[in-house]
Protein backbone atom coordinates (compact mmCIF):
# COMPACT_ATOMS: atom_id res chain seq x y z
CA UNK A 1 0.00 0.00 0.00
CA UNK A 2 1.36 3.31 -0.98
CA UNK A 3 1.41 5.90 1.36
CA UNK A 4 0.78 9.67 1.15
CA UNK A 5 2.71 10.79 -2.13
CA UNK A 6 4.13 14.22 -2.04
CA UNK A 7 6.24 15.43 -4.82
CA UNK A 8 8.22 17.40 -5.61
CA UNK A 9 10.25 16.59 -2.15
CA UNK A 10 12.54 20.02 -2.24
CA UNK A 11 11.90 22.65 -4.83
CA UNK A 12 13.59 26.08 -5.17
CA UNK A 13 12.29 28.72 -6.39
CA UNK A 14 13.04 32.66 -6.80
CA UNK A 15 11.25 35.40 -5.54
CA UNK A 16 8.24 36.16 -7.71
CA UNK A 17 8.13 32.52 -9.02
CA UNK A 18 4.99 30.18 -8.83
CA UNK A 19 5.20 27.11 -6.51
CA UNK A 20 3.30 23.87 -6.97
CA UNK A 21 3.40 21.30 -4.63
CA UNK A 22 1.36 17.91 -5.50
CA UNK A 23 -0.21 15.13 -3.04
CA UNK A 24 -1.96 12.06 -4.29
CA UNK A 25 -3.99 10.68 -0.98
CA UNK A 26 -3.71 7.04 -0.26
CA UNK A 27 -5.39 4.54 -1.85
CA UNK A 28 -8.94 4.32 -0.58
CA UNK A 29 -8.74 8.47 1.02
CA UNK A 30 -10.92 11.06 -0.08
CA UNK A 31 -9.85 13.52 2.29
CA UNK A 32 -6.62 16.07 2.01
CA UNK A 33 -5.06 18.55 4.31
CA UNK A 34 -2.31 20.81 4.09
CA UNK A 35 0.30 21.97 6.67
CA UNK A 36 3.01 24.34 6.66
CA UNK A 37 5.83 23.74 8.93
CA UNK A 38 8.47 26.81 9.24
CA UNK A 39 12.19 25.84 11.13
CA UNK A 40 11.57 24.85 14.51
CA UNK A 41 7.99 25.07 14.59
CA UNK A 42 5.04 22.95 14.81
CA UNK A 43 3.07 22.30 11.51
CA UNK A 44 -0.01 24.99 11.39
CA UNK A 45 -3.02 23.95 9.32
CA UNK A 46 -3.67 25.08 5.94
CA UNK A 47 -6.28 23.81 4.36
CA UNK A 48 -9.04 20.58 4.20
CA UNK A 49 -10.03 19.33 0.88
CA UNK A 50 -12.54 17.01 -0.35
CA UNK A 51 -12.70 15.79 -3.50
CA UNK A 52 -13.69 18.79 -5.79
CA UNK A 53 -14.46 20.79 -2.32
CA UNK A 54 -12.67 23.18 0.12
CA UNK A 55 -14.33 22.14 3.67
CA UNK A 56 -11.87 24.47 5.64
CA UNK A 57 -9.41 26.88 4.61
CA UNK A 58 -9.18 28.29 7.95
CA UNK A 59 -5.48 28.34 7.84
CA UNK A 60 -4.47 29.62 4.41
CA UNK A 61 -2.81 33.05 3.92
CA UNK A 62 -5.70 35.43 2.15
CA UNK A 63 -3.56 35.88 -0.78
CA UNK A 64 -1.30 34.34 -3.06
CA UNK A 65 -1.70 31.03 -1.84
CA UNK A 66 -4.43 28.74 -3.16
CA UNK A 67 -5.28 25.25 -3.01
CA UNK A 68 -7.44 22.37 -4.90
CA UNK A 69 -8.51 18.43 -5.19
CA UNK A 70 -10.07 17.70 -8.20
CA UNK A 71 -11.94 14.76 -9.61
CA UNK A 72 -9.06 13.18 -11.09
CA UNK A 73 -5.46 13.68 -9.94
CA UNK A 74 -3.51 15.02 -7.05
CA UNK A 75 -4.12 17.55 -4.59
CA UNK A 76 -2.26 20.79 -5.90
CA UNK A 77 -1.32 23.67 -3.32
CA UNK A 78 0.01 26.69 -5.14
CA UNK A 79 1.79 29.65 -4.49
CA UNK A 80 2.55 32.48 -6.66
CA UNK A 81 4.61 35.09 -6.63
CA UNK A 82 6.48 33.70 -3.63
CA UNK A 83 8.49 35.07 -1.36
CA UNK A 84 11.20 34.68 1.04
CA UNK A 85 9.13 33.80 4.35
CA UNK A 86 7.15 31.10 2.13
CA UNK A 87 10.60 29.00 2.62
CA UNK A 88 9.00 25.96 5.15
CA UNK A 89 7.80 22.29 4.81
CA UNK A 90 4.70 21.54 3.12
CA UNK A 91 2.67 18.42 4.53
CA UNK A 92 0.10 17.08 2.93
CA UNK A 93 -2.43 14.50 4.93
CA UNK A 94 -4.95 12.40 4.13
CA UNK A 95 -8.00 10.12 6.11
CA UNK A 96 -10.86 7.77 4.79
CA UNK A 97 -13.58 9.93 6.28
CA UNK A 98 -14.32 12.93 8.94
CA UNK A 99 -16.91 14.75 10.20
CA UNK A 100 -17.39 16.03 13.47
CA UNK A 101 -19.58 12.85 14.56
CA UNK A 102 -16.06 10.63 13.24
CA UNK A 103 -13.51 13.45 14.00
CA UNK A 104 -11.09 10.27 15.71
CA UNK A 105 -9.99 9.76 12.45
CA UNK A 106 -5.89 9.15 12.06
CA UNK A 107 -4.89 11.00 9.37
CA UNK A 108 -1.66 10.07 7.36
CA UNK A 109 0.91 12.12 6.53
CA UNK A 110 3.31 12.47 3.67
CA UNK A 111 6.91 13.43 3.56
CA UNK A 112 7.11 16.53 2.89
CA UNK A 113 7.78 19.25 0.02
CA UNK A 114 10.65 21.49 1.05
CA UNK A 115 10.24 25.00 -0.67
CA UNK A 116 13.27 27.26 -0.53
CA UNK A 117 12.75 31.04 -2.10
CA UNK A 118 16.25 32.51 -3.00
CA UNK B 1 -7.57 27.69 20.02
CA UNK B 2 -7.78 24.45 20.58
CA UNK B 3 -3.81 23.86 19.64
CA UNK B 4 -1.75 21.71 22.46
CA UNK B 5 1.23 23.07 23.72
CA UNK B 6 3.62 20.78 24.47
CA UNK B 7 6.47 20.13 27.74
CA UNK B 8 9.35 20.52 27.90
CA UNK B 9 10.39 22.08 24.23
CA UNK B 10 13.60 19.98 24.59
CA UNK B 11 14.67 17.31 26.63
CA UNK B 12 17.49 15.20 26.79
CA UNK B 13 18.35 11.83 28.09
CA UNK B 14 20.36 8.86 27.97
CA UNK B 15 19.56 5.19 26.50
CA UNK B 16 17.61 3.48 28.73
CA UNK B 17 16.34 6.25 30.83
CA UNK B 18 12.14 7.21 30.62
CA UNK B 19 11.09 10.43 28.98
CA UNK B 20 7.95 12.04 29.95
CA UNK B 21 6.27 15.06 27.81
CA UNK B 22 3.53 17.18 28.35
CA UNK B 23 0.54 18.44 26.55
CA UNK B 24 -1.82 20.79 27.64
CA UNK B 25 -5.54 21.90 25.51
CA UNK B 26 -7.87 24.63 25.84
CA UNK B 27 -11.32 23.26 25.15
CA UNK B 28 -13.43 19.61 25.32
CA UNK B 29 -11.90 17.22 22.88
CA UNK B 30 -13.35 13.96 21.84
CA UNK B 31 -9.87 12.43 21.19
CA UNK B 32 -6.43 13.26 22.00
CA UNK B 33 -3.31 11.85 19.59
CA UNK B 34 0.35 11.92 19.60
CA UNK B 35 2.65 11.79 16.40
CA UNK B 36 6.74 11.55 16.27
CA UNK B 37 8.54 13.20 13.61
CA UNK B 38 11.92 12.41 12.80
CA UNK B 39 14.30 15.17 11.18
CA UNK B 40 13.47 16.00 7.89
CA UNK B 41 10.82 13.28 7.45
CA UNK B 42 7.03 13.57 8.26
CA UNK B 43 4.69 12.95 11.20
CA UNK B 44 3.66 9.09 12.14
CA UNK B 45 0.97 8.34 14.10
CA UNK B 46 1.75 7.05 18.00
CA UNK B 47 -1.46 7.05 19.87
CA UNK B 48 -4.96 8.31 20.25
CA UNK B 49 -6.42 8.40 23.84
CA UNK B 50 -10.01 8.74 23.68
CA UNK B 51 -11.82 11.66 26.28
CA UNK B 52 -13.36 8.67 27.93
CA UNK B 53 -9.84 6.66 29.07
CA UNK B 54 -7.27 7.66 31.43
CA UNK B 55 -4.64 5.73 29.70
CA UNK B 56 -3.20 3.84 27.16
CA UNK B 57 -0.46 1.43 26.25
CA UNK B 58 1.08 0.50 22.82
CA UNK B 59 4.80 -0.89 23.49
CA UNK B 60 7.05 1.19 25.09
CA UNK B 61 4.46 4.08 25.07
CA UNK B 62 1.82 4.78 27.46
CA UNK B 63 -0.21 8.24 27.43
CA UNK B 64 -2.56 9.60 30.29
CA UNK B 65 -5.20 12.10 29.92
CA UNK B 66 -6.94 14.16 32.39
CA UNK B 67 -9.75 15.74 30.76
CA UNK B 68 -10.14 17.74 34.51
CA UNK B 69 -6.79 19.13 33.70
CA UNK B 70 -6.80 19.08 30.20
CA UNK B 71 -3.69 17.52 30.24
CA UNK B 72 -2.11 14.71 28.59
CA UNK B 73 1.39 13.02 28.97
CA UNK B 74 3.31 10.56 26.39
CA UNK B 75 5.92 8.44 28.27
CA UNK B 76 8.56 6.49 26.31
CA UNK B 77 9.94 3.90 28.70
CA UNK B 78 13.52 2.51 28.15
CA UNK B 79 14.37 5.04 25.77
CA UNK B 80 16.48 4.56 22.70
CA UNK B 81 18.85 6.17 20.42
CA UNK B 82 15.69 5.71 17.50
CA UNK B 83 13.49 7.34 20.05
CA UNK B 84 15.19 10.53 18.94
CA UNK B 85 12.22 12.64 16.85
CA UNK B 86 10.23 15.75 18.08
CA UNK B 87 6.92 14.79 19.37
CA UNK B 88 3.35 16.25 19.09
CA UNK B 89 0.38 16.17 20.85
CA UNK B 90 -3.26 17.41 18.34
CA UNK B 91 -6.53 17.65 18.97
CA UNK B 92 -8.70 18.32 16.78
CA UNK B 93 -10.63 21.59 16.46
CA UNK B 94 -13.98 22.59 17.58
CA UNK B 95 -15.74 21.97 14.10
CA UNK B 96 -13.95 18.84 13.52
CA UNK B 97 -12.08 19.77 10.37
CA UNK B 98 -8.69 20.03 11.24
CA UNK B 99 -6.26 17.83 13.42
CA UNK B 100 -4.44 21.25 15.42
CA UNK B 101 -0.91 20.81 16.15
CA UNK B 102 1.54 21.78 19.41
CA UNK B 103 5.07 23.26 18.69
CA UNK B 104 6.42 20.42 20.30
CA UNK B 105 8.72 18.36 22.43
CA UNK B 106 12.40 18.07 20.75
CA UNK B 107 13.52 14.50 21.97
CA UNK B 108 17.60 13.80 22.12
CA UNK B 109 18.96 9.91 23.42
CA UNK B 110 22.50 10.03 23.14
CA UNK B 111 24.28 6.32 23.51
Amino acid sequence: NAGVMQNPRHLVRRRGQEARLRCSPMKGHSHVYWYRQLPEEGLKFMVYLQKENIIDESGMPKERFSAEFPKEGPSILRIQQVVRGDSAAYFCASSPSLGPENSGNTIYFGEGSWLTVV
Amino acid sequence: SQQGEEDPQALSIQEGENATMNCSYKTSINNLQWYRQNSGRGLVHLILIRSNEREKHSGRLRVTLDTSKKSSSLLITASRAADTASYFCATYNQAGTALIFGKGTTLSVSS
